[in-house]
Order: C-alpha cells, then structure tokens, then sequence
C-alpha cells in the first residue's frame, strides 16, 4: 500500500516560476525522500531528507520535513521546461530504506 | 558505473502467457528490489533481494510472481498466466549498503501489456 500523498496531482507553471510540491504520510518515517521520474522512464533520486533535518537544499531544490504533521514540501526555484516530469515522495521506516513506500505523485508542467 | 539496466523494455503478450523479466543491477550493490508501478500511481514495492537471499516479499506477489537472484548479481521476474490486470511498468532498483543514504537506482522499467 502507498505512504506518502502528495498534494496537488498536477501543477503547470510557467518557466521562471517556483513550483512548490507536498507530500504527506501517515506512519512514523526514519527518512524521506523526492525522485523525478520523466514519462515512461525510471525514477531519478533527487533528495534525502532525515527525521531529525528539516530543511535541506540541493541546487534549485529546497526540502522541508514537519515530523510533528507528517509533511514534506518539496520547493523547485526558477523552473526550467526540462523540469517537466512526476514527482514523488517515498518514505522509509529506517535507514536500509528496504521498505520504501511511494505516494502516487505530483505531474509538474513548465511551459516554455 | 553503467546504471540499473532491465529487459525487455517493452513486452507485450497474450493473456495466459508466461513472461520473464530481468534486470541487470549497479554491479557492486548487493540489494535489487523490484517495484510494479501502474498508469498515474507510484511505484509499489513487490520484493527485495539481499545478495541472492529474497528477504521479503509484498503481498501483491501473487503466487503466479516469482523472481529470482541466483547468483546474487541479475535477477528476474517471472509472471505466469498473466492477466490483463498485471500490464503495468515492473521496475527494478538497486541499492548498496556502504551508501549511508542507501539510496535506490532504478532501471528505466519493463512496460507490461496483457491483451
């Protein structure tokens, strides 16, 4: 069964915007985690965030992690048309990340 | 580091039909899961190998799924008397535990379709 939920189910921007994801779940996390998956591919890691972060940053990301309302929020600055893709959350219990649970994601458009 | 690999890419089979997956992980990571990810849903996890050890398995392996790790390296999947219910996107994933993060590589998938 799915964890996370992610919130909302599709999002369309214009490049140059920030485009703002959520995921929430409902079970205690010991990390959680973003991947980007382009249409009909494999999914792409993007960032880990541990239970005891709350905000970590990688490049134009920005992850934000609430224990305390089992949410997530996952920030994409100055959107580019190539960040056109899916987006999801995944949570794991503990840290061998063995039992991943996906939520069904966010479709992000960036036109052009 | 060439990246998780899996084939066929794309499948397409009768109903009844037997058809086998495999996936070739990162060579020196010593986990290999295996997801089923259907149209506009996230992945959902079927199984996790530890070197050739199958050390769990969702209840959504039927006993028509069977997969297999032999030599702790490739692994496949294997559906018998598929159903049209099981045309999804089977993707694999592999894992080393020297990573503190742990973090799963995923192929680009074997897209299923059952007529």
């Amino acid at each position: 069964s799915q964890q996370g939920e992610e919130d909302p189910q599709a999002l369309s921007i214009q490049e140059g915007e920030n485009a703002t994801m959520n995921c929430s779940y409902k079970t205690s996390i010991n990390n959680l985690q973003w991947y980007r998956q382009n249409s009909g591919r494999g999914l792409v890691h993007l960032i880990l965030i541990r239970s005891n972060e709350r905000e970590k940053h990688s490049g134009r990301l920005r992850v934000t992690l609430d224990t305390s309302k089992k949410s997530s929020s996952l920030l994409i600055t100055a959107s580019r048309a190539a960040d056109t893709a899916s987006y999801f959350c995944a949570t794991a219990g503990d840290q061998n990340n063995n039992d991943m649970r996906f939520g069904a994601g966010t479709r992000l458009t960036v036109k052009p | 580091d060439t990246g998780v690999s899996q084939n066929p890419r794309h499948k397409i089979t009768k109903r009844g039909q037997n058809v086998t997956f495999r996936c070739d992980p990162i060579s020196e990571h010593n986990r290999l899961y295996w997801y089923r990810q259907t149209l506009g849903q996230g992945p959902e996890f079927l199984t996790y190998f530890q070197n050739e050890a199958q050390l769990e398995k969702s209840r959504l392996l039927s006993d028509r799924f069977s997969a297999e790790r032999p030599k702790g390296s490739f692994s496949t999947l294997e559906i018998q008397r598929t159903e049209q219910g099981d045309s999804a996107m089977y993707l694999c994933a592999s894992s080393s535990f020297r990573r503190p993060e742990d973090t799963q590589y995923f192929g680009p998938g074997t897209r299923l379709t059952v007529l």
